[in-house]
C-alpha cells in the first residue's frame, strides 16, 4: 500500500525566510502528487500538483515543489515566507488511474514576525 | 453557490441524537468522498461514491450511514455517536477517471461535537 511521510509535524520559520516542507512517498511507479493547504476552520485547498512533464511545479501563493523520482520526494518550498502562509500543509499521492488519495499526516507551519 | 458546500458548519449533539450532514458540489463531478479529521490523527477516508454507488467503506462503524441520492449530493447520517466521534468532517468531490490526476475539491467541513 502507498504511504506518505511528511517530516516534521511542526515547522517554524521567520517572516521572509525560506519555507521548506518535506514529503516522501512510497510507490513502485511514479504517482500523481499533490500539496494541499488548510487554513483554520476551513477545508483543504489545492496548492499544486504533479501529474506528468516538468518536475518543477509552480502553485498558488508563490509555492513550488519538485518531483524527484530517485529520492521519491516532493518537497514544497517558498523563497520568502509571509505571515499569511501560517496554516497546515498536507502532501498526498495517488496512483495513476486510481481514485483514492493517500494523505500524509500534515505539517503545521508557523511564521514568526 | 460554487465549489463544494457543507451544512451545517457546526453541530453539537448528544449521544442519543440523530442528525445528518449535507454536502453539495456544483462542479459537475461524479465522485464524492467523506473524510474525518481528528486533532491527532491523519486525514481518514471514510466513504467513496462514484456515480451514486458506494465504492469504498473504510471499516466505518455503522453509526455513520452515508447516502448519495445523486452525483451532486452526499449525506452522512449520524446516530448514537460517541464522544470520540467529535471531529471535523470534510466532504470532497472529484471528476471520475480524469486523465490528469485525482484532484479532489474540498468543502469547508462540519465541526461536530458529541457530548
Amino acid at each position: 500500500a502507498q504511504s506518505v511521510t511528511q517530516l516534521g509535524s511542526h515547522v517554524s520559520v521567520s517572516e521572509g525566510a525560506l519555507v521548506l516542507l518535506r514529503c516522501n512517498y512510497s510507490s513502485s511507479v511514479p504517482p500523481y502528487l499533490f500539496w494541499y493547504v488548510q487554513y483554520p476552520n476551513q477545508g483543504l485547498q489545492l496548492l499544486l500538483k504533479y501529474t506528468t512533464g516538468a518536475t518543477l511545479v509552480k502553485g498558488i501563493n508563490g509555492f513550488e515543489a519538485e518531483f524527484k523520482k530517485s529520492e521519491t520526494s516532493f518537497h514544497l518550498t517558498k523563497p520568502s515566507a509571509h505571515m499569511s502562509d501560517a496554516a497546515e500543509y498536507f502532501c498526498a499521492v495517488s496512483e495513476k488511474g486510481a481514485q483514492k488519495l493517500v494523505f500524509g499526516q500534515g505539517t503545521r507551519l508557523t511564521i514568526n514576525p | 453557490e460554487t465549489g463544494v458546500t457543507q451544512t451545517p458548519r457546526h453541530l453539537v449533539m448528544g449521544m442519543t441524537n440523530k442528525k445528518s450532514l449535507k454536502c453539495e458540489q456544483h462542479l459537475g463531478h461524479n465522485a464524492m468522498y467523506w473524510y474525518k479529521q481528528s486533532a491527532k490523527k491523519p486525514l481518514e477516508l471514510m466513504f467513496v461514491y462514484n456515480f451514486k454507488e458506494q465504492t469504498e467503506n473504510n471499516s466505518v462503524p455503522s453509526r455513520f450511514s452515508p447516502e448519495c441520492p445523486n452525483s451532486s449530493h452526499l449525506f452522512l447520517h449520524l446516530h448514537t455517536l460517541q464522544p470520540e466521534d467529535s471531529a471535523l468532517y470534510l466532504c470532497a468531490s472529484s471528476p471520475w477517471g480524469g486523465p490528469l490526476g485525482n484532484e479532489q475539491f474540498f468543502g469547508p467541513g462540519t465541526r461536530l461535537t458529541v457530548l
